[in-house]
């Protein structure tokens, strides 16, 4: 079955480079996502990749994906107090008509001022 | 746009008691989703809907029933709600080849 783990902390100080990381299992993945949750909200969606890239950039948001140990990771470049959330790792596998995600339990991000 | 909304924000239930919680999208999206989330658990999918007039379990369906009223509605159904429903249940859409964008939940406590 998919499995999707991610370490359940990180802190960083402001102003410096945050990565989070994710490993999964279901080697039939064909997009990998990073979604965003702040207190007391919804899940907003950050970023994908496809699982034919190496390397995605967004602004201050680098993915990259290690297909063959099956390692994704967020890094977040000059992080602001802001960015204090839990970070969801998910990867898309196919299912009956649609397709499901198998999330990660998240990793809280804390950023010290 | 209002995207995905969920009703009600709150609920307080005793053990023992039904209700339905509501999702409704206007992105034009065919499949919806309805997941719960539980600290240390991550997010679990409950059950979804490929399209209108379609449901599929999920990970987590027991105690559960949904249905798809309409391309954009899709309702969760707790008929004989337990303390172990407690939880926080977010309800989500996508196009087939999309991604899925999530409501903003509904926290549930059973009593």
């Amino acid at each position: 079955g998919e499995d999707v783990e991610q370490s359940l902390f990180l802190s960083v100080r402001e102003g410096d480079s945050s990565v989070i990381n994710c490993t999964y299992t279901d080697s039939s993945s064909t997009y990998l996502y990073w979604y965003k949750q702040e207190p007391g909200a919804g899940l907003q969606l950050l970023t994908y990749i496809f699982s034919n890239m190496d390397m995605k950039q967004d602004q201050r948001l680098t993915v990259l994906l290690n297909k063959k140990d099956k390692h994704l990771s967020l890094r977040i470049a000059d992080t602001q107090t802001g960015d204090s959330a839990i970070y969801f790792c998910a990867e898309r596998t196919p299912g009956a008509g649609s397709y499901q995600l198998t999330f990660g339990k998240g990793t809280k991000l804390s950023v010290i001022p | 746009n209002a995207g995905v909304t969920q009703t009600p924000k709150f609920q307080v239930l005793k053990t023992g008691q039904s209700m339905t919680l509501q999702c409704a999208q206007d992105m034009n999206h065919n499949s919806m989703y309805w997941y719960r989330q539980d600290p240390g658990m991550g997010l679990r999918l409950i059950y979804y809907s490929a399209s209108e007039g379609t449901t599929d379990k999920g990970e987590v369906p027991n105690g559960y029933n949904v249905s798809r009223l309409n391309k954009r509605e899709f309702s969760l159904r707790l008929e004989s709600a337990a303390p172990s429903q407690t939880s926080v249940y977010f309800c989500a859409s996508a196009t087939s080849q999309e991604t899925q964008y999530f409501g903003p939940g509904t926290r549930l406590l059973v009593l």
